[in-house]
């Protein structure tokens, strides 16, 4: 069984550094094919894509915030580690850890969410 | 940019009838689509991957269709477990990139 869990602050302040840890179980980030997303989604809005890394440690980021990401994996600890630099009440959203499977190129196992609020 | 435009926004149907969702991309998507359900307060929960794929799990009464830049999910006698917002999600090659739209609200009529 695939589980995913985000962890890490609730609140940030304008201009910091969100760090969000993806904790995960019943999957290995080396088996060939295998990726982790980050998406993001604020209060009442439409989801959107952050980034992913895959098993091979190729990483992709959303062209649009991609100066301010950063996507690492740690497969030894199953954790696959997120930031996003500078801070903004606009990146008030609820953040989602989630798998993508070989050839799907789609999500199949998110995470909770873990709600971040932006706010002096 | 692919934009994904969902249609329509808010779709009202009975129980026990068929809804028809749709998902237009602006450029040729071959068959790069997913569609994901979502409920308050709840995860996106996957559907539909390859355009026409049932994910694991997921009851019959869920199907996919299109490719190009026409996509359809439609439910075929709703169950009142199905009321939820829907959205739809395309991968693109290059530059790569996952774009979501902006979802269809499926609410009891």
């Amino acid at each position: 069984q695939i589980t995913l869990k985000e962890s890490g602050p609730t609140l940030v302040k304008p201009t910091q550094t969100l760090t969000l840890t993806c904790t995960f179980s019943g999957f290995s980030l080396s088996t060939s094919g295998v990726g982790v997303g980050w998406i993001r989604q604020p209060p009442g809005k439409a989801l959107e894509w952050l980034a992913l890394i895959y098993w091979d440690d190729d990483k992709r980021y959303s062209p649009s915030l991609k100066s301010r990401l950063t996507i690492t994996k740690d497969t030894s600890k199953n954790r696959v580690v997120f930031t996003m630099t500078n801070m903004d009440p606009v990146d008030t959203a609820t953040y989602y850890c989630a798998h993508e499977p070989y050839g799907s190129d789609a999500f199949d196992i998110w995470g909770q969410g873990t709600m971040v609020t932006v706010s002096s | 940019e692919i934009v994904m435009t969902q249609s329509p926004a808010t779709l009202s149907v009975s129980p026990g009838e068929r809804a028809t969702l749709s998902c237009r991309a602006s450029q040729s998507l071959s068959s790069n689509l997913a569609w994901y359900q979502q409920k308050p307060g709840q995860a996106p929960r996957l559907l539909i991957y390859g355009a026409s794929t049932r994910a694991t799990g997921i009851p019959a009464r869920f199907s996919g269709s299109g490719s190009g830049t026409e996509f359809t999910l439609t439910i075929s006698s709703l169950q009142s477990e199905d009321f939820a917002v829907y959205y739809c999600q395309q991968y693109n090659n290059w530059p790569p990139r996952y774009t979501f739209g902006q979802g269809t609200k499926l609410e009891i009529k």
